[in-house]
């Protein structure tokens, strides 16, 4: 059964960069993608960006210019950058890996637990 | 950028009743790339349906979707004192991916 956690500081001071890291466990990072999704109450629920094993990234628009993504194959994790965080920012952030059905991969099917990033 | 519409945005309801939630597109959506969640408090999002109208694997059969189109419909056939949650829909396209406003149904 695979499962997904988050991890990384709960506390980000504004300006300075959030790091996430999401560890995969009970199956590999091969063959799926995997995003990152954050929720705040202003802001509702927003995919923040997605990677495959091979390295290959897709960002948000909106935050392209603030956001990186990287993969760990050997330890089966993957992680996200932030820079420049603001109180806008502030948020749980999930880790999701993609569903895989045929040639569909748009629904997220399993999702971490979630982490509270609060920048102050 | 397609902006997804959830009406109602709260909802109340008993234990039995029968409830629809809808899911509207600023444009048409590709292949019917809708997707629903369900959110306890406190939980990550749980996928419900992919694909407008496929049930995911160990979801209850009193969910079930539906619409095409710009117009997409959540049905809980009866509902069950666990069912009462947050609803939100999401424009599956990979990528990107964006979310409704989400729906709270409530007893």
């Amino acid at each position: 059964q695979v499962q997904l956690q988050e991890s990384g500081p709960g506390l980000v001071k504004p300006s300075e960069t959030l790091s996430l890291t999401c560890t995969v466990s009970g199956g590999s990072l091969s063959i799926y993608q995997w995003s990152f999704i954050r929720q705040s109450p202003g802001r509702g629920l927003e995919w923040i960006g997605s990677i495959y094993d091979s390295g290959t990234t897709n960002y948000s628009p909106s935050l392209k210019s603030r956001v990186a993504m990287s993969v760990d194959t050997s330890r089966n994790q993957f992680s996200l950058k932030l820079r420049s965080v603001t109180a806008a920012d502030t948020a749980v952030y999930y880790c999701a890996r993609h569903c895989r059905y045929g040639d569909y991969e748009g629904a997220f099917d399993i999702w971490g637990q979630g982490t509270m990033v609060t920048v102050s | 950028d397609i902006q997804m519409t959830q009406s109602p945005s709260s909802l109340s309801a008993s234990v039995g009743d029968r409830v629809t939630i809808t899911c509207r597109a600023s444009q048409s959506i590709t292949n019917s790339y809708l997707n629903w969640y369900q959110q306890q408090p406190g939980k990550a999002p749980q996928l419900l349906i992919y694909a407008a109208f496929n049930l995911q694997s160990g979801v209850p059969s009193r969910f079930s979707g539906s619409g095409s189109g710009a117009d997409f419909t959540l049905t809980i056939s009866s509902l069950q004192p666990e069912d009462f949650a947050t609803y939100y829909c999401q424009l599956g396209f990979s990528p990107p991916s964006t979310f409704g406003q989400g729906t709270k149904l409530e007893i």
